[in-house]
């Protein structure tokens, strides 16, 4: 059962556009991380948010955390080719060891 | 330089022949995980290890198994690897609080024929 789903699974965009992923679970998490993974590259970690609402820019990259620690918001403005890659949400559970559980993916493609 | 390094970076092989895709970390976390990514699946963890012969089953064990017998080493052996394990394999590591920044190896890409 995939407990994050992402949406949209793909996005095909202008350079210089405004776009919003999002990620949504029925489940709570105690932090929820974003990555950005390239071709042949892993995950790379891009924020990590805690607290519920809680808000965090990283320069055109705004990522929202929901009240209720359910969802996620990744919200680019004015994106550029070089945000082009696969945006992956990833939410801590509470479970002992604290486990990781991936969203489905959002690939984003920004042209020129 | 921090890093997590996976070896190999692509297979190829046959069915029921047995491989192991080695990992090895530089920053001395104590966990330690294995995914797969399936297009349109994710990442879907396989197996992970909290510390120095502390292993559990993630989410899709089945067909692997795992050793974590020092501290920067987790290899994954497939012992009778099937098609339906091919895939793009991730190792990961970080400290020990979910908060901090899970380091992933480029990947390894195997596919069994």
């Amino acid at each position: 059962t995939q407990l994050l789903e992402q949406s949209p699974q793909f996005l095909s965009i202008q350079e210089g556009e405004n776009l919003t992923v999002y990620c949504n679970s029925s489940s709570v998490f105690s932090s929820l991380q974003w990555y950005r993974q390239e071709p042949g590259e892993g995950p790379v970690l891009l924020v990590t948010v805690v607290t519920g609402g809680e808000v965090k820019k990283l320069k055109r990259l705004t990522f929202q955390f929901g009240d209720a620690r359910k969802d996620s918001s990744l919200h680019i403005t004015a994106a550029q080719p070089g945000d082009t890659g696969l945006y992956l949400c990833a939410g801590a559970q509470d479970t002992g060891f604290q486990k990781l559980v991936f969203g489905t993916g959002t690939r984003l493609l920004v042209s020129p | 330089e921090a890093q997590v390094t996976q070896n190999p970076r692509y297979l190829i092989t046959v069915t029921g022949k047995k491989l192991t895709v080695t990992c090895s970390q530089n920053m001395n976390h104590e966990y330690m995980s294995w995914y797969r990514q399936d297009p349109g699946l994710g990442l879907r963890q396989i197996y992970y290890s909290m510390n120095v012969e502390v292993t559990d089953k993630g989410d899709v064990p089945e067909g692997y198994k795992v050793s974590r017998k020092e501290k920067r080493n987790f290899p994954l052996i497939l012992e009778s690897p099937s098609p339906n394990q091919t895939s793009l394999y991730f190792c990961a590591s970080r400290s020990g609080s979910h908060n901090q920044p899970q380091h992933f190896g480029d990947g390894t890409r195997l596919s069994i024929l």
